[in-house]
């Protein structure tokens, strides 16, 4: 079946550009988590939705991170004035029941550079 | 809040050795431990996980032990192929009391390579 998808696969923005970074998650999946994982690090959490809720939102870096679920299946997770810290690789990962009761499932990420 | 420490950052097994990853975590209410494999241009895949009230957990060549008094657990692959070689990270979570919203603290990552 269908796993976890993002898009797109790469990003390039210059510094100070807005980036919109989308993720389709398994369906029926409750959970779905954003990461950032820095180049030869581990994943960082940055949030959590149950359905459309935005339960925890605590590892986003500054506000110019946001990231919506508004109909509980498709989430964006949206980058403003883009900045050179922020290149990363973002994961976006789901699951079936809430928290981590059921497995998580990883997309491939997105990798976004910033000039 | 919660650390993880990982080792060891880089491991080097000939093909049909067992290799060993450690971790190490700081909140003693720590209670579900997943292992993940990510090769390269991928997201992690999930291998095992184990939940605090075992100590041990199997699925065919890799194990899971947890030692809740030390707060340490690892990995242990058996019979290692070269297929195996990628980056494994460990990751706990914290336990919030009432809940948790599934915030996994990730180790650093160690990067297996297995020798044919």
């Amino acid at each position: 079946g269908a796993g976890v998808s993002q898009s797109p696969r790469y990003k390039v923005a210059k510094r100070g550009q807005d980036v919109a970074l989308r993720c389709d998650p398994i369906s029926g999946h409750v959970s779905l988590f954003w990461y950032q994982q820095a180049l030869g690090q581990g994943p960082e959490f940055l949030t959590y939705f149950q359905n459309e809720a935005q339960l925890d939102k605590s590892g986003l870096p500054s506000d110019r991170f946001f990231a919506e679920r508004p109909e509980g299946s498709v989430s964006t997770l949206k980058i403003q004035r883009t900045q050179q810290e922020d290149s990363a690789v973002y994961l976006c990962a789901s699951s079936l029941e809430p928290g981590l009761n059921s497995p998580l499932h990883f997309g491939n990420g997105t990798r976004l550079t910033v000039t | 809040g919660e650390n993880v420490e990982q080792h060891p950052s880089t491991l080097s097994v000939q093909e049909g050795d067992s290799a060993v990853i450690k971790c190490t975590y700081s909140d003693s209410a720590s209670n579900y431990f997943p292992w993940y494999k990510q090769e390269l241009g991928k997201g992690p895949q999930l291998i095992i996980d184990i939940r605090s009230n075992v100590g041990e957990k199997k699925d065919q060549r890799i194990a899971v032990t947890l030692n809740k008094t030390a707060k340490h657990f690892s990995l242990h692959i058996t019979e290692t192929q070269p297929e195996d070689s990628a980056v494994y990270f460990c990751a706990a979570i914290p336990f919030y009391g009432s809940g948790n919203t599934g915030k996994l603290i990730f180790g650093q990552g160690t990067t297996l390579q297995v020798k044919p």
